[in-house]
């Protein structure tokens, strides 16, 4: 079965370094999204991508973040100077259609901890 | 502003029993409801979608209902199995849109 594929599963970086988390979503999807998960919180939206383009945000998503998708098949998350509470669980999702009889399919997830 | 509402408090069932979970929103009219399953330190799976004119859904022995009236979507297990203990969100979503917005969850604890 496809997957979505998340690289590094774990990063630890100082605060105020940049991180880059990587994402490869399913090759047929369209939608991409970005996604977050404070320890023993709910899932956050953080942003979604269409079309080369950024379809919608939340208020989470300020100006230290940024999504790219260099090339056909990567989906990046760029976080400019970490702080200690964006130390989370982030989650990359594809899906096809919008909405999809498919659901969104997830990644395994980045746990990034910010020292 | 919109509102997703899941029991907080885990459920705690014998195997072989139903588990019944519930999510009610507020403030919005989705046009479908999509459940997942999340494991401790794994990404959601998604499990079904329901839309709004569809009042039941199975797939196996899981089953959805969605109820435009009352706001309210119920998440039925049968037979469950100590496998199926997770956490299950919920994720109403109005059409047009494509941006799953998550309940909090409720965590599903099957005992043998």
């Amino acid at each position: 079965e496809p997957e979505v594929t998340q690289t590094p599963s774990h990063q630890v970086t100082q605060m105020g370094q940049e991180v880059i988390l990587r994402c490869v979503p399913i090759s047929n999807h369209l939608y991409f999204y970005w996604y977050r998960q404070i320890l023993g919180q709910k899932v956050e939206f953080l942003v979604s991508f269409y079309n080369n383009e950024i379809s919608e945000k939340s208020e989470i998503f300020d100006d230290q973040f940024s999504v790219e998708r260099p090339d056909g098949s990567n989906f990046t998350l760029k976080i400019r100077s970490t702080k200690l509470e964006d130390s989370a669980m982030y989650f990359c999702a594809s899906s096809e259609k919008k909405p999809s009889n498919y659901g969104y399919t997830f990644g395994s997830g980045t746990r990034l901890t910010v020292v | 502003s919109q509102k997703i509402e899941q029991n907080s408090e885990a459920l705690n069932i014998q195997e072989g029993k139903t588990a019944t979970l519930t999510c009610n929103y507020t403030n919005y009219s989705p046009a479908y409801l999509q459940w997942y399953r999340q494991d401790p330190g794994r990404g959601p799976v998604f499990l079904l979608l329901i839309r709004e004119n569809e009042k039941e859904k199975r797939k196996e022995r899981l089953k959805v209902t969605f109820d435009t009236t009352l706001k309210q979507s119920l998440f039925h297990i049968t037979a469950s199995q100590p496998a199926d203990s997770a956490t299950y969100l919920c994720a109403p979503l109005s059409g047009g849109y494509n941006k799953l917005i998550f309940g909090a969850g409720t965590r599903l604890a099957v005992h043998p």
